[in-house]
């Protein structure tokens, strides 16, 4: 089962503000991964941490590798309708599969 | 195209047929991985592959489930005696051993119905 725990669930908001999303986990990571997922297709790699405290930018995002290595957040500035879709987390231990979180459906209302 | 392909897309069939899907990774990627996706989760790790070896599995994948990687480059998944409850997203993804990113590169997914 699921072990990381992604949140909120759910956003709605108006386009250009800003999103923040989180996820965290009892266990440990290595790296943490964060994807986008539109309806029917596979999951797109946005931003890759790897070492804790890491501060990465992609374009309008950014996420961080949390200090103590079970938690990692993701901020989106200025959303556009684009955006929508939902965002999971995935973290890496020093095995190779991935654990997702639960996602963050994001809504961009115009 | 050089990303991971995935086929059939759509699969619809009976309870009790055997399905089988196709993974194409990216060509120079000695690890596929499978996942599965149900409506509302993440991806579930099923099992993995470095060149033809399949290394881990996970409790999923039951006795019904049976995954290939012949010749270390393509895989096949395949479902014995389907059942409503494998309706799912079945999730292909792969990376490099040794990539001390660990990124993982998905397919598009083939959509199983099970009537």
């Amino acid at each position: 089962g699921q072990q990381l725990n992604q949140s909120p669930q759910s956003m709605f908001i108006q386009e250009g503000e800003d999103v923040s999303m989180n996820c965290t986990s009892s266990s440990i990571f290595n790296t943490w991964l964060w994807y986008k997922q539109d309806p029917g297709e596979g999951p797109v790699l946005l931003i890759a941490l790897y070492k804790a405290g890491e501060l990465t930018s992609n374009g309008r995002l950014t996420a961080q590798f949390g200090i103590t290595r079970k938690d990692s957040f993701l901020n989106i500035s200025a959303s556009i309708p684009s955006d929508v879709g939902i965002y999971f987390c995935a973290g890496v231990t020093s095995g190779s599969r991935l654990t997702f979180g639960e996602g963050t459906q994001l809504t961009v209302n115009p | 195209d050089t990303g991971v392909s995935q086929n059939p897309r759509h699969k619809i069939t009976k309870r009790g047929q055997n399905v089988t899907f196709r993974c194409d990774p990216i060509s120079e990627h000695n690890r596929l991985y499978w996942y599965r996706q149900t409506l509302g989760q993440g991806p579930e790790f099923l099992t993995y592959f470095q060149n033809e070896a399949q290394l881990e599995k996970s409790r999923l994948l039951s006795d019904r489930f049976s995954a290939e990687r012949p010749k270390g480059s393509f895989s096949t998944l395949e479902i014995q005696r389907t059942e409503q409850g494998d309706s799912a997203m079945y999730l292909c993804a792969s990376g490099t051993r040794g990539d001390p990113r660990r990124e993982q590169f998905f397919g598009p997914g083939t959509r199983l119905t099970v009537l």
